[in-house]
């Protein structure tokens, strides 16, 4: 069975300051993917990254960064210097062609 | 582009009534979802298509659940009686076919059901 586990149900911090989502990960398949997903209020929830599970690079958007590490199953999503449209709810997810999706993560930045 | 489109956006209905959602994916987009997203907590589920035909159905309540994805386009879900824990929120997604392809989802209805 495949579990995604995203331990932090709200997290809040001050504008400018840096936040950690994390993401930790089950499953028994070799080949897999990993993604993160917003959800602002509207309620659209809004890709933002896809990771194979052959790909541990880390990566950066911008503000948005990404950590993958197989040997600890963690995809953690760090943003820097958060602003208050940052404020949403993410949601990790994990699958091949269905998606399982973590409880998310509600980040409020106050100004 | 337009995006995933679903309508209504908000439903309420008494309970043992029937109800409908709607989806019209991403032009192109053969694969579709609908997922069910409970207050506070992730989308679950429910169905996923691949062009008109359901390749997994195995978490809809067939009982009272019903989808179709006529000319492997636009989707209905159905819900005949209502009840009222399937208050929640229904998304449908759709992306291009093959494994790991990234969904893009619509805005989502919302169903009350008193």
């Amino acid at each position: 069975a495949q579990k995604v586990t995203q331990a932090q149900t709200e997290i809040s911090v001050v504008e400018k300051e840096d936040v950690t989502l994390d993401c930790v990960y089950e499953t028994r398949d070799t080949t897999y993917y990993l993604f993160w997903y917003k959800q602002p209020p509207s309620g659209e929830l809004v890709f933002l990254i896809r990771r194979n599970s052959f790909d541990e690079q880390n990566e950066i958007s911008g503000r948005y960064s990404w950590n993958f590490q197989k040997s600890t199953s963690s995809f953690n999503f760090t943003i820097t210097a958060s602003q208050v449209v940052d404020s949403a709810v993410y949601f990790c997810a994990l699958g091949r062609q269905n998606f399982v999706f973590g409880p998310g993560t509600r980040l409020s930045v106050l100004p | 582009e337009a995006g995933v489109v679903q309508s209504p956006r908000y439903k309420i209905i008494e309970k043992k009534q029937p109800v409908a959602f709607w989806c019209n994916p991403i032009s192109g987009h053969n694969t579709l979802y609908w997922y069910l997203q409970n207050l506070g907590q992730g989308p679950e589920l429910l169905i996923r298509y691949e062009n008109e035909e359901a390749v997994d159905d195995s978490q809809l309540p067939k009982d009272r659940f019903s989808a179709e994805r006529l000319k492997g386009v636009d989707s209905t879900l159905k819900i005949q009686p209502a009840e009222l824990g399937d208050s929640a929120v229904y998304l449908c997604a759709s992306s291009f076919a093959g494994a790991g392809t990234e969904a893009f989802f619509g805005q989502g209805t919302r169903l009350t059901v008193v």
